[in-house]
């Protein structure tokens, strides 16, 4: 079964400044997607960034941005000049592809409180 | 685009009621509508996937008599509640995968969540 590790439960940063997510995750799996969730006090779940395993390239979307490393099993979000509505949960999820008798269904991280100082 | 509209945003029942509640998907068809559970300041936990015209997957430990679910259209997803007690007092949250392919069917659209509390 796959699973995903958030080590963070909190962290804080400077507004302005630039911080990191840190998620790992495991499967024997070679074709899946991983996404970053926000989900701020009114916790509506918003997607923030997602990534196909089978591309190289890291996903980017305006100031976030992650790090996939596909043999490390990992996938951190760069979040850069941090804004005030930044603050919220972070969640990392992994998602099986469409085959293979998947549902598709999110298995998430346990999540990262962000808060952004002024 | 790819709206879902989950109804009520929060409900208070008392002990032994049932309370439904509703997962709509307005803008696109939901071959498959998900149902989590969101304790306080805990992850999302997968309770049940819902097919359109067939029976709920439930996870293991979820009690499908307690937690009904009904996914009779490709827009509506319903999670009914039997005789909630306090201890279902949690933060439901569903979504939905667009039945069309590509990069539409491979998100997860996420309702705004319900919060119940059983007294």
């Amino acid at each position: 079964a796959q699973t995903v590790t958030q080590s963070q439960p909190e962290m804080s940063v400077q507004e302005a400044e630039t911080v990191t997510l840190s998620c790992t995750y495991d499967t024997s799996e070679s074709d899946y997607y991983l996404f970053w969730y926000k989900q701020p006090p009114s916790r509506q779940m918003i997607l923030v960034i997602r990534q196909e395993a089978y591309k190289q390239q890291n996903a980017t979307e305006n100031r976030f941005s992650v790090n996939f490393q596909k043999a490390a099993k990992s996938f951190s979000l760069k979040i850069s000049d941090s804004q005030l509505g930044d603050a919220a949960m972070y969640f990392c999820a992994y998602r099986s592809p469409n085959y293979g008798g998947s549902q598709g269904n999110l298995i998430f991280g346990k999540g990262t409180k962000l808060s952004v100082k002024p | 685009g790819a709206v879902v509209s989950q109804h009520p945003s929060w409900v208070i029942c008392k002990s032994g009621t049932s309370v439904k509640i509703e997962c709509r998907s307005l803008d696109f068809q939901a071959t498959t509508m998900f149902w989590y559970r969101q304790f306080p300041k805990q992850s999302l936990m997968l309770m049940a996937t819902s097919n359109e015209g067939s029976k709920a997957t439930y996870e293991q430990g979820v009690e499908k008599d307690k937690f009904l679910i009904n996914h009779a259209s490709l827009t509506l997803s319903t999670l009914t509640v039997t005789s909630a007690h306090p201890e279902d007092s949690s933060f439901y949250i569903c979504s939905a995968r667009d039945r069309r392919g590509g990069r539409l069917n491979t998100e997860a659209f996420f309702g705004q969540g319900t919060r119940l509390t059983v007294v």
